[in-house]
This record gives C-alpha cells, structure tokens and sequence, in this order.
C-alpha cells in the first residue's frame, strides 16, 4: 500500500469553525488531491497540487483552501464549516512521469470522516 | 465536462460467476483509465490502470478492456468470490484530473 495517512480519521464540529485536515505521503510524490465523497455525487476533486508552493483548484473549492509547504504534507482547511461540507475526505497522490500516454496511478488514503452540526 | 457512467448501478451473483462491470465516458480526449475498488467504509484500492495507447490490461481475474474512440471501458472479473464483493469505481484520466462514475455495487453471494 502506498504511504498515506490522513488525519484526523473522523472528527465532529460545530457550524462557523475552522478545520484542518491533514494528508502526509512518505512517497515522495510529487502531485497531492483532494477529494470529497458524497452519496449521489461520486467523488469530487476539491483542490490538487503540483509540487511545494503550487496549488490550484477543482471542480468544488468554494468554501475551502489548501497549503503545501513541504512535499510530504497537503493541508485542507474550512475557513468556517458549514453543514453542505460533511462529507468524506480523501487524499490522493501520484507521480507523473514523463508526458503524453506515460501516467502513473492516483493512490488513495484512508479518509476522513467529517461532520458539521 | 467529463460524465461517467457506469452500469449497472449495483449486481447480485452465486460465486463462482463471471462478472462485467461497464463504464462510459463523454469526452474521448484522455490520458488513461483507473479502476478501482472500494469496500463499505474504506478507501479506494487502485485495481488497473490501463493508458491510452493500450486497448486491455491484465491483473491476476481481473482485466479490463478501453475503447477510447467510443468512451467505453470493461472490467471482467472472473470466477468471482465472496471477497470480491465491493463498490467498482472507474475514472477517466484527463491530464491532472480524474473523473469518477457513481460505481457498480457487487455482491458475490456464497
């Protein structure tokens, strides 16, 4: 299995508070995502980012922001929670290799379970 | 935008069964296909990636089958158990980015 922990694993909060969630890879890959797993809408990329420092977002950011200071660690944060936000959150890695048809494999960690009261 | 479908939505086989899981796509203009599986509470487990220039790709029972022309890609898996029973994804890879379907329920009873 590829090294993938989230953090933390579930966690219940209140509408208006901030929350960070946590990915660490121990890969060395160079491209991290984040996804959100809602019933009737499959899963969904939240932010992804290409390296340290670059980041951009995906089909449903609104509402969240991310941060990658160093290669192992990609940050998502609700600024202030809202309930539309309980969902399950997933972080992936992969590392690109060359260009054209030549792409390795998203791996996916284990979630994070999160509910907004 | 990319859409995917995938059906049926959820299947119920005596082990034993052959089983093939469909995926359609919409936009043709893709890097690569992934499938995965994903148990009850769980995360997602890669099964295949198969790249654009390959039409199958091979992995113990399991294989899976991209037309990229037509937007459709096949997953069989054969002599199906018990343990097989899980939600199948399939996600088409558009450069960065994957797109995912609603997933194919199985249930592989004894």
């Amino acid at each position: 299995d590829a090294g993938i922990t989230q953090s933390p694993r579930h966690k219940v909060t209140e509408t208006g508070t901030p929350v960070t969630l946590r990915c660490h890879q121990t890969e060395n890959h160079r491209y991290m995502y984040w996804y959100r797993q809602d019933p009737g809408h499959g899963l969904r990329l939240i932010h992804y980012s290409y390296g340290v420092k670059d980041t951009d977002k995906g089909e449903v950011s609104d509402g969240y922001s991310v941060s990658r200071s160093k290669t192992e660690d990609f940050l998502l944060t609700l600024e202030s929670a809202t309930s539309s936000q309980t969902s399950v959150y997933f972080c992936a890695i992969s590392d690109r290799a060359g260009s054209g048809d030549s792409y390795n494999e998203q791996f996916f960690g284990p979630g994070t379970r999160l509910t907004v009261l | 935008k990319q859409e995917v479908t995938q059906i049926p939505a959820a299947l119920s086989v005596p082990e034993g069964e052959n089983l093939v899981l469909n995926c359609s796509f919409t936009d043709s203009a893709i890097y690569n296909l992934q499938w995965f599986r994903q148990d009850p509470g769980k995360g997602l487990t890669s099964l295949l990636l198969i790249q654009s220039s390959q039409r199958e790709q091979t992995s113990g029972r399991l294989n899976a089958s991209l037309d990229k022309s037509s937007g459709r890609s096949t997953l069989y898996i054969a002599a199906s158990q018990p343990g097989d029973s899980a939600t199948y994804l399939c996600a088409p890879v558009d450069d960065y980015k994957l797109s995912f379907g609603a997933g194919t329920t199985v249930t592989v009873r004894a």
